[in-house]
């Protein structure tokens, strides 16, 4: 089984400029999550889709962040613009559905502001 | 909202060591729990969950975990490491029903061969 797939692996921008993110879930996968990470700090939510629906955004930062996912498949996560404390690693995962399932985890966009 | 307490956040031992590495979370209903690892340079991996039923469950590589709900605890047990256990182990909880993973801030284990 392929896993969730993200691009870029690595980014490095400077402050103020916009960058993006891809994901693409593991097949027949419907529920889609992006994560932070932060230098020594565990994954924390942002955004969590049901195929096109945002189910839960509470913890993105609106007035710079952006997600979507117009098809249910694949989905792209938008910083514009970026700030100094967005460096970080973005995560992507999927499951199955919302409930009791364990979530599948890309290996991560490493995003380094200057 | 849940959250997730994890102590020593750096671990170092030798091989053929016993590791145990604590979990703590804090939420009043029924959750799950998980533990998930990233060895150097791959992506996060579920090393193994607790949903119901019986509270000691077995993961991969010789791993195990107890949850004890009066201690809202899910601590993580292998009675002797190898260097490839050499990884950060991330403890996560989730309401049941609900996919909203809470992570800790990991534990960075080193196994010194």
């Amino acid at each position: 089984e392929a896993g969730v797939a993200q691009s870029p692996r690595y980014k490095i921008i400077e402050k103020r400029q916009s960058v993006a993110f891809w994901c693409n879930p593991i097949s027949g996968h419907a529920t889609l999550y992006w994560y932070q990470q932060i230098l020594g700090q565990g994954p924390k939510l942002l955004i969590q889709f049901q195929n096109n629906g945002v189910v839960d955004d509470s913890q993105l930062p609106k007035d710079r962040f952006s997600a979507e996912r117009l098809k249910g498949v694949d989905s792209t996560l938008k910083i514009q613009p970026a700030k100094l404390e967005d460096s970080a690693v973005y995560l992507c995962a999927s499951s199955l559905d919302r409930g009791n399932q364990p979530q599948h985890f890309g290996d991560g966009t490493r995003l380094s502001i200057l | 909202a849940q959250s997730v307490s994890q102590h020593n956040h750096h671990v170092i031992l030798s091989e053929a060591a016993s590791l145990e590495l604590g979990c703590n979370y804090s939420y009043g209903g029924t959750v799950n729990l998980f533990w998930y690892v990233q060895y150097p340079g791959q992506h996060l991996q579920l090393l193994l969950k607790y949903f119901s039923g019986d509270p000691l469950v077995k993961g991969i590589k010789g791993f195990e975990a107890e949850f004890i709900k009066s201690k809202f605890s899910f601590n993580l047990r292998k009675p002797s490491v190898q260097w490839s256990d050499t990884a950060e182990y991330f403890c996560a909880v989730n309401p049941y029903g609900n996919n909203r993973l809470a992570f800790g801030k990991g534990n960075q284990v080193v196994v010194i061969p």
